[in-house]
């Protein structure tokens, strides 16, 4: 099975500061998905940013961006001009785009914390 | 949007009874359902995949006599935890893909279950 790793369990951030999320991933797969989600305080799961393997350009979404390395098997997260409101559980999950059923992997989660 | 509803939002039992959790998607069709289990500070850890018409497909180690999933139409699932104990108390997530092969899950808000 596939694993995905969280090798930080808790970052911190200043106000208006760039942050980066560590996310490897272990897959024998040459296609899939990558996302990061966003999971605040009320628990809800929001999706912040997918990536598709085959592509090799990160991809990028207006103050979330990723660095996807596919031989390292590496998936950050960059956070420009943290604001308060980022402030949440962050997961990356991995799917695999060929297999039946097509779970997600969730990592073990970076809790983010925004300093005014 | 996908949205994606949970009722209840909250629920406390007793010991010894049994509880239903719906998972409704409200602005499509479900072709597939995933049940979560979150413990606090914890990842997701996917229970069960249900697919529309057919049994669910339980991971190893959960136990399809206690956690009763049925996915009776494109838009409703429903699991019931029968006979809750305390250490059923948790948090539970589902999740709908509109079609088979999307990569794309749409989360609802999250049920917590407290079992006294």
């Amino acid at each position: 099975a596939q694993t995905v790793t969280q090798s930080q369990p808790e970052m911190s951030v200043q106000e208006a500061e760039t942050v980066t999320l560590s996310c490897t991933y272990d897959t024998s797969e040459s296609d899939y998905y990558l996302f990061w989600y966003k999971q605040p305080p009320s628990r809800q799961m929001i999706l912040v940013i997918r990536q598709e393997a085959y592509k090799q350009q990160n991809a990028t979404e207006n103050r979330f961006s990723v660095n996807f390395q596919k031989a390292a098997k590496s998936f950050s997260l960059k956070i420009s001009d943290s604001q308060l409101g980022d402030a949440a559980m962050y997961f990356c999950a991995y799917r695999s785009a060929i297999s039946a059923g097509n779970q997600f992997y969730f990592g073990t989660g970076t809790s983010l914390t925004v300093i005014p | 949007g996908a949205v994606v509803s949970q009722h209840p939002s909250w629920v406390i039992c007793k010991s010894g009874t049994s509880v239903k959790i719906e998972c409704r998607s409200l602005d499509f069709q479900a072709t597939t359902m995933f049940w979560y289990r979150q413990f606090p500070k914890q990842s997701l850890m996917l229970m069960a995949t249900s697919n529309e018409g057919s049994k669910a497909t339980y991971e190893q180690g959960v136990e399809k006599d206690k956690f009763l999933i049925n996915h009776a139409s494109l838009t409703l699932s429903t699991l019931t935890v029968t006979s809750a104990h305390p250490e059923d108390s948790s948090f539970y997530i589902c999740s709908a893909r509109r079609v088979p092969t999307s990569y794309e899950q749409y989360f609802g808000p999250g049920t917590r279950l407290t079992v006294t």
